[in-house]
């Protein structure tokens, strides 16, 4: 299996510009979340899936940030317009079950930088 | 509601001591914990995970974590250290409470000293 799938791997832009943040899951994995890790913050998630269905984006910071997942194979995170502050990395994530004890598989990430 | 503490940001060892990582969780119902390690530049990858079966859990790469209720710890083990266990480690707690959504501790950078 080739793993949580996420691009561009690293992303450098200028603050005002539209960024757009992609996300294959693990082919069978029912939900997806997306998560921002900063030095200051630690790890947050953002929002996630069930079925392709958003649950809780109570952890998106501001309405800058949308995210969507039109199918099962993919989703789009996007930050319009990008601040320097948006700069972290952006990890993705799947799971096949949607119940806490099944095992969340991360992605490599994306590293992002607002200048 | 669900929160975690690491209660040391940084732990430096040398190669072929134990390593021993702690970890205290709050959590309102039957908590499922997980540790996850971080290698620079890397994702996250599961070591191991308690869902209430056997209080001791075994991990890949030798690691392990015992499961204490009356303590609320999580404490992560492993015998003996090696060069490749430098990364940094994450205790992660979920419950139903907070609808199947993983709250993660602040993290453990850990240093191998050769």
């Amino acid at each position: 299996d080739a793993g949580v799938i996420q691009s561009p791997r690293h992303e450098v832009t200028e603050m005002g510009q539209e960024v757009t943040l992609r996300c294959k899951p693990i082919s069978g994995h029912n939900s997806l979340f997306w998560y921002r890790q900063t030095m200051m913050r630690g790890l947050e998630l953002l929002i996630y899936f069930n079925n392709n269905v958003p649950i809780d984006d109570s952890g998106m910071p501001e309405d800058r940030f949308s995210a969507k997942m039109p199918n099962a194979s993919f989703s789009t995170l996007k930050i319009q317009p990008s601040e320097p502050r948006d700069s972290a990395v952006y990890f993705c994530a799947s799971r096949r079950l949607a119940v806490v004890t099944d095992t969340q598989y991360f992605g490599p990430g994306t590293r992002l930088t607002v200048l | 509601a669900q929160s975690v503490t690491q209660l040391d940001s940084h732990v430096s060892v040398s190669e072929g001591t134990p390593v021993l990582l702690r970890c205290n969780y709050s959590s309102s119902y039957s908590p499922s914990l997980f540790w996850y390690v971080q290698h620079p530049n890397k994702g996250l990858q599961l070591l191991l995970k308690y869902t209430s079966a056997a209080t001791l859990v075994k991990g890949i790469n030798g690691f392990e974590a015992e499961f204490k209720k009356s303590e609320t710890s999580f404490h992560l083990t492993k015998p003996s250290a090696h060069m490749s266990d430098a990364a940094e480690y994450f205790c992660v707690v979920s419950d139903k409470a907070a609808g199947n959504k993983l709250t993660f501790g602040g993290g453990t950078r850990v240093l191998v000293k050769p």
